[in-house]
């Protein structure tokens, strides 16, 4: 079968760093991407990996380990705007179905 | 500015009724998605088009259905026998057929039932 899994919930403190976890099962995999959703918006690109190793972008970076089936997205700088959920989706090889995550709900505090 | 646009942002479907959300895409995209979110809940395919004149179930097509007439349009209708139907509904769209482009997703509908 074909799963996703990441943390339901996670809080931070403004200014802090942030790890978002997610650990996938496919059959085959084609590309992990991350995603940011404020409450009642579209989902919104924000990185992609297909290669072991880490992607950094500005105050966001992306993990990805294929032999664990693990990735992680790190948030540092926490700023408010930051609280939304963060997707997780892997495209299994020979698709283009997109599979997500159920999604991780953050909370950044003042 | 390209982009993907959906309406109504707001629907209301009577019981018994079929209704059509509209997706219109000006990014020249050969896949396009549909998707049905629920509150605290992740993306659950509904169907999929890789090109025109061809689309695929995806997890939860019952009660669902679409056309792919044209390249920027896919509309889908939520049929009389969708019984739960109150959902936040997106369409997306991506580059490749393959995968490994990023999905580009409208602002979606709330579908709520009268």
């Amino acid at each position: 079968g074909q799963n996703i899994d990441q943390p339901t919930e996670m809080t931070a403190t403004e200014g802090a760093i942030v790890q978002i976890n997610c650990t996938y099962q496919t059959s085959g995999f084609n590309g992990l991407f991350w995603y940011q959703q404020h409450a009642g918006e579209a989902p919104t690109f924000l990185s992609y990996n297909v290669l072991d190793g880490l992607e950094e972008k500005g105050r966001f970076s992306s993990f990805l380990s294929r032999s664990k089936g693990y990735s992680y997205l790190l948030l540092k700088e926490l700023q408010m705007k930051d609280s939304a959920s963060y997707l997780c989706a892997v495209i299994p090889s020979g698709t283009y179905k997109y599979i997500f995550g159920t999604g991780t709900r953050l909370k950044v505090l003042a | 500015d390209g982009g993907i646009t959906q309406s109504p942002k707001y629907l209301f479907r009577k019981e018994g009724q079929n209704v059509t959300l509209s997706c219109e895409q000006n990014l020249n995209h050969d896949a396009m998605y549909w998707y049905r979110q629920d509150p605290g809940q992740g993306l659950r395919l509904i169907y999929y088009s890789q090109i025109v004149n061809d689309f695929q179930k995806g997890d939860i097509a019952e009660g669902y259905s679409v056309s792919r007439e044209k390249k920027e349009s896919f509309p889908l209708t939520v049929t009389s026998a969708q019984k739960n139907p109150t959902a936040f509904y997106l369409c997306a769209s991506s580059e490749a057929r393959g995968g490994k482009q990023p999905q580009h997703f409208g602002d979606g509908t709330r579908l709520s039932i009268l």
